[in-house]
């Protein structure tokens, strides 16, 4: 079945625009997860919907950044004036509600100039 | 807070070779424990997963058992092959607010296998 999908995969943008990145879950998932994965690092959790609510935004860094999921299946993460610091692979990840495992789309590789 | 340990890399063996990859954590309440895998040119897969003291968990070869007094899940696999060579990731899950199940990961181990 699919998986998890994420578009754009590639993203180039220059310091102080707007950038929106796509993520849809696997179909029936209704837990889902942004995290973000600098060089090196591990990924880092960002917001967590469970069903169209954001349950839990504690690991966004600022205001710069908001995620919706208007209708419980598509995500979008919209960041603002973003910044050289923002350069990042931005990933996604579904599951069933409940402690199950979570199934990571390919990520989106946000490189701000 | 949350935290994962994990040995640093990069690790280089030759096949058929012991690994072990060293992780240990700091959570609140009882964590699940996972090891996560990502192959080059791939996503993030699970590899294996545990989700109280004593269980063991294994895939493809490959072994972690969680161990509650020493708070570590290092990852074990008693002969690598080539095909293993990839990032591994070891994280911990808590049930936070709303039902998230936030994971929480170390900052990987390169793994390369030689032939």
């Amino acid at each position: 079945g699919a998986g998890v999908s994420q578009t754009p995969s590639n993203k180039v943008t220059e310091k102080g625009k707007y950038v929106e990145l796509r993520c849809d879950p696997i179909s029936g998932h209704t837990a889902l997860y942004w995290y973000r994965q600098s060089l090196g690092q591990g990924p880092e959790f960002l917001i967590y919907f469970q069903g169209t609510g954001a349950a839990d935004d504690s690991g966004l860094p600022n205001d710069r950044f908001f995620a919706v999921r208007p209708e419980g299946s598509v995500s979008t993460l919209k960041i603002q004036r973003t910044e050289r610091g923002d350069s990042a692979v931005y990933l996604c990840a579904s599951s069933p509600q409940g402690p199950n495992e979570q199934f990571f789309g390919p990520g989106t590789r946000l490189t701000v100039l | 807070g949350n935290s994962v340990t994990q040995m640093e890399g990069p690790v280089t063996l030759s096949e058929e070779a012991f690994l072990t990859i060293n992780c240990t954590y700091t959570a609140t309440g009882y964590p699940s424990l996972f090891w996560y895998v990502q192959y080059p040119g791939e996503g993030l897969q699970l590899l294996l997963k545990a989700t109280k003291a004593d269980d063991k968990g294994s895939n493809k070869g490959f072994e972690a058992t969680y161990r509650k007094e020493t708070t570590s899940f290092h990852l074990e696999k008693g002969s690598v092959q080539v095909s293993d060579s990839a990032v591994y990731f070891c994280a911990l899950s808590t049930l936070g607010g709303g039902s998230n199940y936030k994971l929480t990961f170390g900052k990987g181990t390169l793994l390369t296998v030689n032939p």
